[in-house]
């Protein structure tokens, strides 16, 4: 069956940083292409960050360039987010998703970053 | 505000037929493939069309998508309570080298 199991999320002040983690299990990690998406209400699903399945490029939504970076483990099976700089506006449900442009898409249930003082 | 264009709600009566249209241009859906999502609540989104007509395994066949042009459109004929939902069309923007999500429509059963 496959699985992706998000975390790292949690509570963090402005100008903090918290790295996600996505553990995939029930599939070939290294095959898929891997990313980050996140949910707000006010500005529904927003394209984070990409990563080819070597990890040899990588794809980011253009304001979050320079304070996010994805990365990935395929021997560890793991996709990763770090975030650095965190403001309000990161404030979101982040998904880590599987081939998101496929018929082979597949979401994990998410993790929430709250961004808060 | 959404690079790919969807109305914030739609409704129509168990039974009936309903469709959600998606617009953009000509870098995302004019020369790339569409995805449509289904986000019922509290749970993450599911895969409901690829490849712009193309349903996976499972998806009920009353179900269906189309795109001509710069636009795309998910149809939803027999209308149940079930598929009240927030839906989503996705693509890939050539221009910004990025994925594009559409704003999402709100279905409500009436």
């Amino acid at each position: 069956e496959v699985q992706l199991v998000e975390s790292g999320g949690g509570l963090v002040q402005p100008g903090g940083s918290l790295r996600l983690s996505c553990a995939a299990s029930g599939f070939t990690f290294s095959d898929f292409w891997m990313t980050w998406v996140r949910q707000t209400p006010g500005r529904g699903l927003e394209w984070v960050a990409t990563i080819k399945p070597d990890g040899s490029e990588k794809y980011y939504v253009d304001p979050l360039k320079g304070r996010f970076t994805i990365s990935r483990d395929n021997a560890k099976k793991s996709l990763y987010l770090q975030m650095n700089s965190l403001s309000v506006e990161d404030t979101a449900l982040y998904y880590c998703v599987r081939a998101i442009l496929s018929v082979t898409s597949y979401w994990g249930p998410g993790t929430l970053v709250t961004v808060s003082s | 505000q959404s690079v790919l264009t969807q109305p914030p709600s739609a409704s129509g009566t168990p039974g009936q037929r309903v469709t959600i249209p998606c617009s953009g241009s000509s870098s995302n859906i004019g020369r790339k493939t569409v995805q449509w999502y289904q986000q019922l609540p509290g749970t993450a989104p599911k895969l409901l069309i690829y490849n712009n007509d193309q349903r996976p395994s499972g998806v009920p066949d009353r179900i269906s998508g189309s795109k001509s042009g710069t636009s795309a459109s998910l149809a939803i004929s027999g209308l149940q309570s079930e598929d009240e939902a927030d839906y989503y069309c996705v693509g890939w923007d050539d221009s910004l080298n990025a994925v594009v999500f559409g704003g999402g429509t709100k279905l409500t059963v009436l």
